[in-house]
């Protein structure tokens, strides 16, 4: 079956310290990959996607990069958290056929203090 | 490039009350309308979603949506609501140009039923 995984659930972290949030889909190949984030009482907000292996495309300049390494794997990061990077964060990719779709992870809620 | 607007930050509505939760969109190609829905402290999950044919879809907890290319709108209906309907509803679009598919959201309507 095709499920997303996204780690960790909720993160607390200093200004100023590193963040790298995770997101692997098991049960397809070549998926496309997608970032999202919520600020709190706000909509969801496209940050990066990746159609492939090493390609990965901003929406919006911010403080945070993402990485594909591997087909599967979707990696968002960042050197240096601002008060601004709060909020919940929501990975997801996109399936396409019959049962076109979008399938989301859980989220991590991260909080820069 | 698409958008989504929805005009209705916050919805309040007694229970068993219809309700409507408005959404346009901008495109200038085809394409694919999803609604979501977010309860409190929770992840997304999808309510309905229109690729094609039939331009009225239906959920299986009672909410429709339909589908109108001229006005280009996508418009959440339920005719009795309850309690446990109160949560944050997002729009979202995804255009079929090239292989991209990115999928771009509304800012949300914050549906409050009262007892």
């Amino acid at each position: 079956s095709q499920t997303i995984h996204q780690w960790p659930a909720t993160l607390v972290q200093p200004v100023g310290s590193p963040l790298s949030l995770e997101c692997t889909v098991e049960g397809t190949s070549n998926p496309n990959l997608y970032w999202y984030r919520q600020a709190a009482g706000r909509g969801l907000q496209l940050l990066f996607y990746s159609v492939g292996i090493g390609q990965i495309s901003s929406e919006v300049p911010q403080n945070l990069s993402a990485s594909r390494p591997q087909d599967r794997q979707f990696i968002l990061s960042s050197k240096k958290l601002l008060l601004s990077d709060s909020g919940f964060y929501l990975c997801a990719w996109n399936r396409r056929g019959p049962d076109y779709g979008y399938t989301f992870g859980s989220g991590t809620r991260l909080t820069v203090v | 490039a698409q958008s989504v607007t929805q005009l209705d930050s916050q919805v309040p509505v007694f229970e068993e009350a219809p309700v409507e939760l408005r959404c346009n969109y901008s495109s200038s190609v085809s394409v694919y309308l999803f609604w979501y829905v977010q309860y409190p402290n929770q992840g997304l999950q999808l309510l309905l979603k229109y690729l094609s044919g039939s331009t009225l879809v239906e959920s299986i907890n009672g909410f429709e949506a339909e589908f109108n290319k001229s006005q280009t709108s996508f418009h959440l209906r339920k005719p009795s609501v309850h309690i446990s309907d109160t949560a944050e509803y997002f729009c979202a679009v995804s255009d079929l140009v090239g292989n991209t598919d990115k999928l771009i959201f509304g800012t949300g309507t914050r549906l409050q039923v009262f007892p």
